[in-house]
């Protein structure tokens, strides 16, 4: 167990909705990273979040946003679903300054029908 | 344009010997290296790390060794055990050097599933 909790498991929904997935990070951990993975794509960097701001973007489509709270805990907003959104989304924590050693969640499996 | 890449899908070995994964990078920004191991329906786990001003970093029945004039790395493991039958993903980053650390997302190659024969 890495310490990183992610809501919920698994998500089903139509396209055109709208979604948003959640994230605790370890504690203590002030950075917060977003990841998709994909059957084609592999692993991608979507975003990432630091004491509650927004740090690096990767490849994150417009559609998609975050943000991170007080609480340090971090929801991924997916809007206009479309088929191709259908993904496994991981969020993975992490102490700054000490490397980047970044600790993974159980991952959010989204379906788009 | 793949930056982090694994050319071997898969691999076998026999439990006990030696498993060597081999992982290559493009991008010379790149300081930071690490390999993950990943199960069916989990999030990846990090097993060990190593930063371009080491070669060879160590824990454990890991090693990983970093060559940076080929922008090669490979994953050792010794002795293999069925346990560590899985998906083994190298990523990579930059600004640890120059940022302080952790200021950057992780940029993942495809990954290789070992499969360890009793």
């Amino acid at each position: 167990d890495s310490g990183v909790t992610q809501t919920p498991k698994h998500l089903i929904t139509a396209t055109g909705q709208r979604v948003t997935l959640r994230c605790s990070p370890r504690s203590g951990d002030l950075s917060v990273y977003w990841y998709q993975q994909s059957l084609d794509q592999g692993l991608q960097f979507l975003i990432q979040y630091y004491n509650g701001e927004e740090r690096a973007k990767g490849n994150i489509l417009e559609r998609f946003s975050a943000q991170q709270f007080p609480d340090l805990h971090s929801e991924l907003n997916l809007s206009s679903l479309e088929l191709g959104d259908s993904a496994l989304y991981f969020c993975a924590s992490s102490v700054q300054g000490l490397g980047n050693e970044q600790f993974f969640g159980p991952g959010t499996r989204l379906t788009v029908l | 344009d793949q930056q982090v890449k694994q050319n071997s899908p898969s691999l076998s070995v026999q439990e006990g010997r030696i498993s060597i994964l081999n992982c290559d990078y493009t991008n010379s920004m790149f300081d930071y290296f690490l390999w993950y191991k990943k199960y069916p329906a989990e999030g990846p786990t990090f097993l060990i790390s190593i930063s371009s001003i080491k070669d060879k970093n160590e824990d454990g029945r890991f090693t990983v060794f970093l060559n940076k004039s080929a922008k090669h790395l490979s994953l050792h493991i010794v002795p293999s055990q069925p346990g560590d039958s899985a998906v083994y993903f190298c990523a990579a980053s930059r600004g640890f050097l120059y940022s302080g650390g952790g200021a950057d997302g992780l940029t993942f190659g495809k990954g290789t599933h070992l499969i360890i024969q009793p």
